[in-house]
């Protein structure tokens, strides 16, 4: 089955500055990866997501590539704010799998003021 | 407004005590899906439902069971919780994927189960 792997699992950063976060998977047909973020005692909340389709998405501060041939996809976080501390999940899914998500392990940023 | 309703946010239950966890929505989304989450670690999928059809993940314990009695409405039941059923238990909620590829799938605010 799919297995996703997440790096960083913390990562801190100063205001204004950027954050990566990197995820790999396993299953090659795997053709839809979101990104939630998971404040504490909170529900996780999609941020962005981006279907195989598409090498890249953006959304004002938050982007998202995909290299399909290497199996990897990056969430990227430009001027970073506090607000933006959270955990950060990727997940990879199977249309035909029922939609399930496969989660990475996850990332606890820290944006310091 | 909210979407995905989870009832009770905060369920304290005893040991071997039967639980059961409720989850609404009004989306009228046909697939819903139940996670668990334990402190610091990623969701993970028990099962989900298309419409009334059960898909049980192969490693979730028997101890889970759900039900969907309507379109709206799903619940977890947890026959004998054990300590390390604590957890936060995630419902989540998503237009079918088959019928024209991925939805997005839409999280409820959690129940967070406290066994003693």
């Amino acid at each position: 089955g799919e297995n996703v792997e997440q790096h960083p699992s913390t990562l801190s950063v100063q205001e204004g500055d950027s954050a990566v976060i990197k995820c790999t998977y396993s299953d090659s047909a795997s053709n839809y990866f979101p990104w939630y973020k998971q404040e504490l005692g909170k529900r996780p909340q999609l941020i962005i997501d981006i279907r195989s389709n598409v090498g890249e998405k953006k959304d004002q501060r938050i982007a998202v590539t995909l290299n399909k041939t290497a199996k990897h996809f990056s969430l990227h976080i430009t001027e970073t704010q506090p607000e933006d501390s959270a955990v950060y999940f990727c997940a990879a899914s199977l249309y035909n799998q029922g939609g399930k998500l496969i989660f990475g392990q996850g990332t606890e940023l820290s944006v310091k003021p | 407004d909210a979407m995905v309703i989870q009832n009770p946010r905060y369920q304290v239950t005893q040991f071997g005590k039967p639980v059961t966890l409720s989850c609404s929505q009004t989306l009228n989304h046909n697939v819903m899906y139940w996670y668990q989450q334990k402190s610091s670690q990623a969701p993970k999928l028990l099962f989900h439902y298309y419409d009334k059809d059960f898909n049980n993940e192969a490693d979730t314990p028997d101890n889970f069971q759900s039900r969907r009695p309507n379109t709206s409405f799903c619940f977890l039941d947890i026959r004998s919780p054990g300590l390390g059923d604590a957890a936060m238990y995630l419902c989540a909620t998503s237009r079918d994927p088959r019928t024209g590829g991925m939805e997005t799938q839409y999280f409820g605010p959690g129940t967070r189960l406290l066994v003693l």
